[in-house]
């Protein structure tokens, strides 16, 4: 089975911190992604990358950036943390014409 | 990027049968239609996908009508597990990518 793997299921960060969120998928997937998804608002997306070092803006990309230097790792980072980033944040890995793989999710808590 | 309508809310009992209907009226003739499902604090899990006409594999059935401006996905025999949102996405294509938009999904609920 494909497995996404993201690096914590809670972090809580102080306003102005520089938070990274890691995402590791081990089935050599060509494109990642990164969804927040916040209640009423659904699943919403970020940014997207479909090859090392490549990198596309989703629909909400602004206050966040992203870092793809191996193929089987995509990184979110929030330069300087915000109270509305607070979000649960879930990473996606896929091929064309398969379906999407989630990882568990991590919950940032921006205090 | 095709937008999908679906219902915000359905009950149903264990044992029944459930069917959700997605629209998506200006599907590509590229796109396909996948089905997930989303517990709570968990990331969503594919379900099912199709293209045209029927697929049934080994948790549903998907139902896509001829001008495919609408699906069906039908859930046999319910069980309380069953209890999620379930979102439907009709793929979009960007140069050699594929990317999903989420709508807000069908939160099911199955009493006992």
């Amino acid at each position: 089975d494909v497995k996404v793997t993201q690096s914590s299921r809670y972090l809580v960060k102080r306003t102005g911190e520089k938070v990274f969120l890691e995402c590791v998928q081990d089935m050599d997937h060509e494109n990642m992604f990164w969804y927040r998804q916040d209640p009423g608002l659904g699943l919403r997306l970020i940014y997207f990358s479909y090859d090392v070092k490549m990198k596309e803006k989703g629909d909400i990309p602004e206050g966040y950036s992203v870092s793809r230097e191996k193929k089987e790792r995509f990184s979110l980072i929030l330069e300087s943390a915000s109270t509305n980033q607070t979000s649960m944040y879930l990473c996606a890995s896929s091929e064309i014409n398969y379906g999407y793989t989630f990882g568990s999710g991590t919950r940032l808590t921006v205090v | 990027l095709a937008k999908t309508t679906q219902p915000i809310s359905m009950d149903s009992y264990e044992g029944q049968e459930v069917n959700i209907t997605c629209s998506h009226n200006n599907i590509a003739t590229n796109d396909y239609i996948t089905w997930y499902q989303q517990f709570p604090s968990q990331g969503p899990r594919f379900i099912i996908q199709g293209y045209k006409t029927k697929v049934t594999n080994e948790v549903a059935s998907l139902f896509i009508p001829a001008d495919r401006k609408s699906s069906t996905l039908s859930l046999p025999r319910v069980s309380l597990s069953d209890t999620a949102v379930y979102y439907c996405l009709v793929g979009g294509r960007s140069y050699n990518t594929d990317k999903l938009i989420f709508g807000t999904g069908t939160r099911l609920q199955v009493f006992p």
